[in-house]
């Protein structure tokens, strides 16, 4: 199995700009998580999917920040308009389940907003 | 919310000794995880436990729930060993994370 996979692996925008940055969990999991990681504040669980739904968005910051499962394959993490403050590292991982399993983290996506 | 303490912050140590990081957190939890970020940044999970002790090579990790507290012991560390390593607690179905220990491990 390949993995979480994430792209693009390094971005770097214009404030205003839209950032859209891409999962594909591993096939047969069902629980989907996004994090953020910055040197300030560590790793923060911004939202999870469980069977494509979104169950828990809370720590997703702002309105700004927007994510979507179309399908059990496929998760996208939206910023519109980004600001530099969101440059950071963004992790997506997946798991069989929501609770009782570990997390299988992808390779994250380095975000730079200038 | 889960406040979640490691110590050290970092940790500088010569090859083949034995080292010890320790997580504390403040609210009853369902599982604590041990995570190992390379220098490069991947996250790879090591460790899931809700009771007692688990071991996988060279790694060994204990919880005291009364206490707790978790430990992440390493023996005869190496310098491949040079990671940061993130205690992660579960409750309900949030994970919230310690800062981290950065351990550098030196030939």
């Amino acid at each position: 199995d390949a993995g979480v996979i994430q792209s693009p692996r390094h971005e770097v925008t214009e404030m205003g700009q839209e950032v859209t940055l891409r999962c594909k969990p591993i096939s047969g999991h069902n629980s989907l998580f996004w994090y953020r990681q910055t040197m300030m504040r560590g790793l923060e669980l911004l939202i999870y999917f469980n069977n494509n739904v979104p169950i828990d968005d809370s720590g997703m910051p702002e309105d700004r920040f927007s994510a979507k499962m179309p399908n059990a394959s496929f998760s996208t993490l939206k910023i519109q308009p980004s600001e530099p403050r969101d440059s950071a590292v963004y992790f997506c991982a997946s798991s069989p389940s929501t609770s009782g399993t570990s997390q299988y983290f992808g390779p994250g996506t380095r975000l730079t907003v200038l | 919310k889960n406040e979640v303490e490691q110590s050290p912050q970092n940790l500088t140590a010569q090859e083949g000794e034995f080292i010890t990081i320790n997580c504390s957190y403040s609210v009853g939890i369902s599982a604590l995880h041990w995570l190992q970020q390379h220098p490069g940044g991947g996250i790879v999970s090591l460790f899931m436990l809700s009771s007692g002790k688990k071991k996988h090579g060279r790694l060994i990790a204990t919880i005291n729930i009364q206490e707790k507290h978790s430990s992440l012991h390493i023996t005869a560390s190496h310098p491949r060993d040079s990671a940061v390593y993130i205690c992660a607690v579960r409750l309900g179905d949030q994970l919230t994370f310690g800062s981290g220990t950065q351990l550098t491990v030196l030939p």
